[in-house]
This record gives C-alpha cells, structure tokens and sequence, in this order.
C-alpha cells in the first residue's frame, strides 16, 4: 500500500515567519501535487511537479520534488494569515489514475 | 464555469436510513472521483469514473455504497443503509483525462 507520510502534522507560527512542510513515501511517484483546503471548502490545486529535482513557485511558495520522485516539500516565506489552511499532497504512480493522498498539515497563521 | 456542484451540502440522517449524495462534474470533464474525509483517515478514493463507466471501486467501503454516473453530467452516491460511521464529508471530484482534479464544496454527512 503506498502512504504519504507528512510532517508536521500540525504547525502554528506567527506572521511573518518562514516554514517548511514535508511530504515523504517509499514509493515512487510519476507526479505529485500540492493542494490548500479552507474549512467548509474542498481541496484547491496548488502545483503539480513531474520532474525528479523540480522547484516551482507560487509567489511565496516553493515547491520541491525529491530527486527520487518519492518525497515533496513546501516552503512558505514570511508566512500570512490568509495561508492558513490544511495542505494535502498526493501522488499518482506510473500508469496509473488514482491519486494517493497525505496524511495532512494544518497550519495556522497568528497575526 | 461554476465548478464542480456537489448536493446537498449538509445532511443530517437517522442510521437505517437511505442516503443520496449528488455531483454535477465540470463541464467537459471525463473523469469523475468519489472521496470520503475524516480526520481518522483523511482523504480516501471510493470510486473513480472515465467516460461515465465506473473504472475502480476498490475504495468503496462495502454493498451498502452504490454509485452512478448515468451521463457525463450527473453522479450519485448512494448508501443504504447508512451508518453512524459513515459520517464524513464527501467530496465529487472531476478532470480531464485523469489530470488535474477540481473538487466541489463537499457533503457534510452526519448519521446519527
């Protein structure tokens, strides 16, 4: 059964702060993607990233896809409110429809 | 486009009762997911559709859980009969080709 693992599980911090939030499996992944969900809301499509060693940005947002294909990270810089939020990652194997999704980061934004 | 359209958004039933969840997927769209949400479990994938004929439904917990997708505009989720642990929020799902996926706003499903 392939799992995505990711850490912290859950995170508050001030604004303005930096943060990073991980996304870890054994298994390898054809393309991963990253998605914000907001209470009462479904999850909303941040990034996909296909290409082991990828970075992409989203203004204050970089993502990165492990050289492996088997891991994910998210960095916020100076983090704001409105970044509040759970973060979910999944991932689709090679050949493959069915999106694996994580286990989740709730992140909280003080002001 | 309204984006996916998920109904009803809260529902509240007795466990025995029959339970209809409904989606009207993005127009255009051939892949259509059924997801369930709990804290326990988080996101999980019931059954996904390509070209309205059902592909996978390893997901869907047991008999109780039926779905349709009769066109390529309209799905249903269906339990019967429902349960106290089948409270969760459902989530319909639609993409093209299996790409990227736009969820709708969710059914909030509290059997008591």
């Amino acid at each position: 059964t392939q799992l995505l693992e990711q850490s912290p599980q859950f995170l508050s911090i001030q604004e303005g702060e930096n943060l990073t939030v991980y996304c870890n499996s054994s298994s390898v992944f054809s393309s991963l993607q990253w998605y914000r969900q907001e209470p009462g809301e479904g999850p909303v499509l941040l990034v996909t990233v296909v290409t082991g060693g990828e970075v992409k940005k989203l203004k204050r947002l970089t993502f990165q896809f492990g050289d492996a294909r088997k891991d994910s990270s998210l960095h916020i810089t100076a983090a704001q409110t409105g970044d509040t939020g759970l973060y979910l990652c999944a991932g689709v194997a090679s050949g493959t429809y069915k999106y694996i999704f994580g286990t989740g980061t709730r992140l909280k934004v003080l002001a | 486009d309204a984006g996916v359209i998920q109904s009803p958004r809260h529902e509240v039933t007795e466990m025995g009762q029959e339970v209809t969840l409904r989606c009207k997927p993005i127009s255009g769209h051939n892949s259509l997911f059924w997801y369930r949400q709990t804290m326990m479990r988080g996101l999980e994938l019931l059954i996904y559709f390509n070209n309205n004929v059902p592909i996978d439904d390893s997901g869907m917990p047991e008999d109780r859980f039926s779905a349709k997708m009769p066109n390529a505009s309209f799905s249903t989720l269906k339990i019967q009969p429902s349960e106290p642990r089948d409270s969760a929020v459902y989530f319909c799902a639609s993409s093209f080709n299996s790409d990227e996926q736009y969820f709708g706003p969710g059914t909030r499903l509290t059997v008591t």
